[in-house]
């Protein structure tokens, strides 16, 4: 089964407002990483978070990790019409060359 | 912009019939990849590779094979198309951390296929 599980599975909200995404994992990791896809697109890395870490930025987005829970949160401030899109969690496990991805939260922001 | 290319971009054929997606990438990146993912769904790895002449399997059973004989280079064959091979396919690479894990992945746009 896939490592990552990401929730809500859908999520529409209005330009402006605030958008959290969740992401559970099974195993240890070395590293967690968060995604974004447009339609019909290829995926573009966002942000990468060490195991060491609990909490990194990057413009609008913040990415907290708790290992001892294993789940990590992506926050995207004032959204816009264009945040429209999947994003995806991946983790990268200690020892190990495989990155797993979840299935994924739609994204709908609305003008 | 990531420096990773796969054609064709679009593919429709008939079943039974042999086709390879291409990846070329130009980062120098050790690892390759290769993702099923249908639309609106996850994606399942189906082949990676450490390096030349290594390629494994996947978490996802697949019936198509890849190569490396180059390091930029990884395509990805399926000797007789059927329906249920109808899919798109996402090839990435990455650099390793410090000889431990993986870091950020590098996509291609992906390669949708049809098969009739």
């Amino acid at each position: 089964s896939q490592q990552g599980e990401e929730d809500p599975q859908a999520l529409s909200i209005q330009e402006g407002e605030n958008a959290t995404m969740n992401c559970s994992y099974k195993t240890s990791i070395n590293n967690l990483q968060w995604y974004r896809q447009n339609s019909g697109r290829g995926l573009v890395h966002l942000i990468l978070i060490r195991s060491n870490e609990r909490e990194k930025h990057s413009g609008r987005l913040r990415v907290t990790l708790d290992t001892s829970k294993k789940s990590s949160s992506l926050l995207i401030t004032a959204s816009r019409a264009a945040d429209t899109a999947s994003y995806f969690c991946a983790t990268a496990r200690t020892g190990g060359f495989k990155t797993i991805f979840g299935a994924g939260t739609r994204l709908f922001v609305k003008a | 912009e990531a420096d990773i290319y796969q054609t064709p971009r679009y593919l429709v054929i008939g079943t039974g019939k042999k086709i390879t997606l291409e990846c070329s990438q130009t980062m120098g990146h050790d690892k390759m990849y290769w993702y099923q993912q249908d639309p609106g769904m996850e994606l399942h790895l189906i082949h990676y590779s450490y390096g030349v002449n290594s390629t494994e399997k996947g978490d996802l059973s697949s019936e198509s094979t890849v190569s490396r004989i180059r390091t930029e280079h990884f395509p990805l064959t399926l000797e007789s198309a059927r329906p249920s091979h109808t899919s798109q396919y996402l090839c990435a690479s990455s650099e390793v951390l410090a000889g431990v894990s993986t870091g950020e992945l590098f996509f291609g746009e992906g390669s949708r296929l049809t098969v009739l």
